[in-house]
């Protein structure tokens, strides 16, 4: 079973198109992240929602607008696409657990996007 | 201006030996940190983990290692196994966790296991 799952795996598209990208996780997670991974392999947070509010919100264009429609998913969608925009995207979720209040976080495998 | 640094992009090292990963954070919040490895074509998957409580952390062949005066730490793979062939990343991130956490990675490390 898939725990993470994201489409497309890969999306090449124009500049100036609007693409979204979508984020599934079965694990029972309260909370979901997007990371964007750069030319220089820097995975850097973007994004994070914990039952469907927005905790995190980085510096990202306002381009990018997370959706979470449940606690299960969060979508990504992106405005105007710019050639700085290709990079691998990472979708995780996380619950936060134990006396300690450990949390790890589970990725999806990527979405693969090209900006031409 | 990077916070958690892996200063050696790759690592080759002979199967059965051991592998050394390191990892430098310069923000001294940092209280919590994991290691994350990733093969191509799929996302990161968790590996072991250790909070600043701790100096130590085992799970089978791998051993975080925490040196908080110093910010370092270091990840021991023994015996070193060709399926350890990978990238991989370290993360930090300050507590308390409440809601999700922001962690922040370093570049990664490519470790290369010959057999």
């Amino acid at each position: 079973d898939t725990a993470v799952s994201q489409t497309p795996k890969y999306l090449v598209t124009q500049m100036g198109n609007d693409k979204s990208i979508k984020c599934e996780q079965n694990l029972g997670h309260d909370t979901m992240y997007w990371y964007k991974q750069d030319s220089k392999k820097f995975l850097k947070i973007m994004f994070s929602y914990n039952n469907k509010e927005l905790i995190i919100n980085e510096t990202v264009p306002n381009r990018f607008s997370p959706k979470s429609p449940d606690k299960a998913h969060l979508n990504l969608h992106i405005n105007s696409l710019e050639l700085g925009d290709s990079a691998v995207y990472f979708c995780a979720s996380s619950q936060v657990r134990g006396r300690d209040k450990t949390d790890t976080q589970y990725f999806g495998p990527g979405t693969r996007l090209t900006v031409l | 201006d990077q916070q958690v640094k892996q200063n050696s992009p790759s690592l080759s090292v002979q199967e059965g030996r051991i592998s050394i990963l390191n990892c430098d954070y310069t923000n001294s919040m940092f209280d919590y940190f994991l290691w994350y490895k990733k093969y191509p074509a799929e996302g990161p998957t968790f590996l072991i983990s250790i909070s600043s409580i701790k100096d130590k952390n085992e799970d089978g062949r791998f051993t975080v290692f925490l040196n908080k005066s110093a910010k370092h730490l270091s990840l021991h793979i023994v015996p070193s196994q060709p399926g350890d062939s990978a990238v991989y990343f370290c993360a930090a991130s300050k507590g308390p966790f409440k809601n999700g956490q922001n962690f922040v990675f370093g570049p990664g490390t490519r470790l290369s296991v010959l057999p």
